[in-house]
């Protein structure tokens, strides 16, 4: 079974340091693997994802996100945090065991950013 | 880029009533759409797929007579939680895969139910 695994239930950074969030799978076959951030009562917005190719990816608000094969990671990454930033960010990967369109959710990291 | 609707956002109703939620591809069809469930501080459940056409097909432990889903068109699926009781407060969301990238999804701003 695809999953993924979040072990940082919150991560504090202050306004203007770097910050990552962590995330590692478990996956058979080639990983498809997201990115999503969700603000409070409202639905989740796509940040980015990992296909193929540059293990580096970029996405969206400024965030990027480096894929590493050797240590199954997919770290959530920013050079410099904004109090906008706070919000739940989630990592996903696509559910190839169940139908290529299934996503599977890990448990979410809390970002909490401090002026 | 692909927008999915959600009506209500919020909708509060008392115990033994059924509550209809609906989710709509509004720039795009969607054969399909997905169904999840959010518990405060927790991730997404997925409860079911929605096919439009056919029936749903539900994950194991959500039952099927309580949270009946239709897919009436290719761009409206429809959740209606039957008899509610105060255990069905969660936040419910919905999304549509993309028809070029079948593996992105796009997500509903999601239904906060709450049942006295």
């Amino acid at each position: 079974a695809q999953s993924v695994a979040q072990p940082e239930d919150q991560v504090n950074v202050a306004e203007g340091n770097p910050l990552t969030v962590k995330c590692t799978y478990s996956v058979s076959g080639n990983p498809y693997l997201f990115w999503y951030v969700q603000y409070p009562n409202r639905g989740l917005q796509f940040l980015l994802k990992y296909i193929t190719g540059d293990n580096l990816v970029k996405g969206s608000y400024g965030f990027e996100a480096e894929f590493n094969k050797s240590q199954t990671s997919f770290h959530l990454k920013k050079p410099s945090a904004l109090v906008s930033d706070s919000a739940l960010y989630f990592c996903a990967v696509r559910d190839i065991d169940t139908g290529f369109q299934k996503l599977v959710f890990g448990t979410g990291t809390r970002l909490l950013v401090s002026p | 880029g692909a927008v999915v609707s959600q009506h209500p956002s919020w909708v509060i109703c008392k115990s033994g009533t059924s509550v209809k939620i609906e989710c709509r591809s509004l720039d795009f069809q969607a054969t399909t759409m997905f169904w999840y469930r959010q518990f405060p501080k927790q991730s997404l459940m997925l409860m079911a797929t929605s096919n439009e056409g056919s029936k749903a097909t539900y994950e194991q432990g959500v039952e099927k007579d309580k949270f009946l889903i239709n897919h009436a068109s290719l761009t409206l699926s429809t959740l209606t939680v039957t008899s509610a009781h105060p255990e069905d407060s969660s936040f419910y969301i919905c999304s549509a895969p993309s028809l070029i990238l079948s593996y992105e999804q796009y997500f509903g701003p999601g239904t906060r139910l709450t049942v006295t």
